[in-house]
């Protein structure tokens, strides 16, 4: 089945940048994507990556795709106090139509 | 445009009782979601429907009832509600599996 996982915490001082790394297990998925939780609110859509792709970038983002290593990471450059959230990477997988979130990382921007 | 819209906003039950949360969207959309979040767990996928009269399981389908009579409505039922069920749900949508998927703002539940 479908796993995704995430590290739990990740702190970073303001000004620098910040990598997310997520790990998932279905070498069918089609789409990655990128979620962002600011505290008592739903996800909302940060950015996306079709399988078939191995960088991404857009503005401050930058997600990078190993689909050898099942690896996708993302990076935040000039990481402001605004980024403070919990980060969710999904993966839709090709022979479902579920889309499966991992544990989401907690991400603390200290000045 | 309201988007997702999930009623109630808190919940509290008594182990045993039933009841429904509510998820409206008003962009169209053909495929809608429930999650439950939990802390450490992310979110899990519960149910989920590609379309009006289309429901599937997901990851955690046990205690839980969907059904999806129209493409804007998409309830989901507690049958007998028991404490693991205590949790932040969330519903959500999307024009298609592989498109944005667009969420409420939650249910917090807890189950005594």
């Amino acid at each position: 089945g479908e796993d995704v996982e995430q590290s739990l915490f990740l702190s970073v001082r303001e000004g620098d940048s910040s990598v997310i790394n997520c790990t998932y297990t279905d070498s069918s998925s089609t789409y990655l994507y990128w979620y962002k939780q600011e505290p008592g609110a739903g996800l909302q859509l940060l950015t996306y990556i079709f399988s078939n792709m191995d960088m991404k970038q857009d503005q401050r983002l930058t997600v990078l795709l190993n689909k050898k290593d099942k690896h996708l990471s993302l990076r935040i450059a000039d990481t402001q106090t605004g980024d403070s959230a919990i980060y969710f990477c999904a993966e839709r997988s090709y022979n479902t139509d579920k889309l499966i979130f991992g544990t989401g990382t907690r991400l603390q921007v200290f000045p | 445009n309201a988007g997702v819209t999930q009623t109630p906003k808190f919940q509290v039950l008594k182990t045993g009782q039933s009841m429904t949360l509510q998820c409206a969207q008003d962009m169209n959309h053909e495929y809608m979601s429930w999650y439950r979040q939990d802390p450490g767990m992310g979110l899990r996928l519960i149910h989920y429907s590609v379309g009006a009269g289309i429901t599937d399981q997901g990851e955690v389908p046990n205690g839980y009832n969907v059904s999806r009579s129209t493409t804007e409505d998409f309830p989901l039922r507690l049958l007998s509600a028991a404490p693991s069920q205590t949790s932040v749900y969330f519903c959500a949508s999307s024009y298609s599996a592989d498109r944005e998927a667009f969420f409420g703002q939650g249910t917090r539940l807890t189950v005594v």
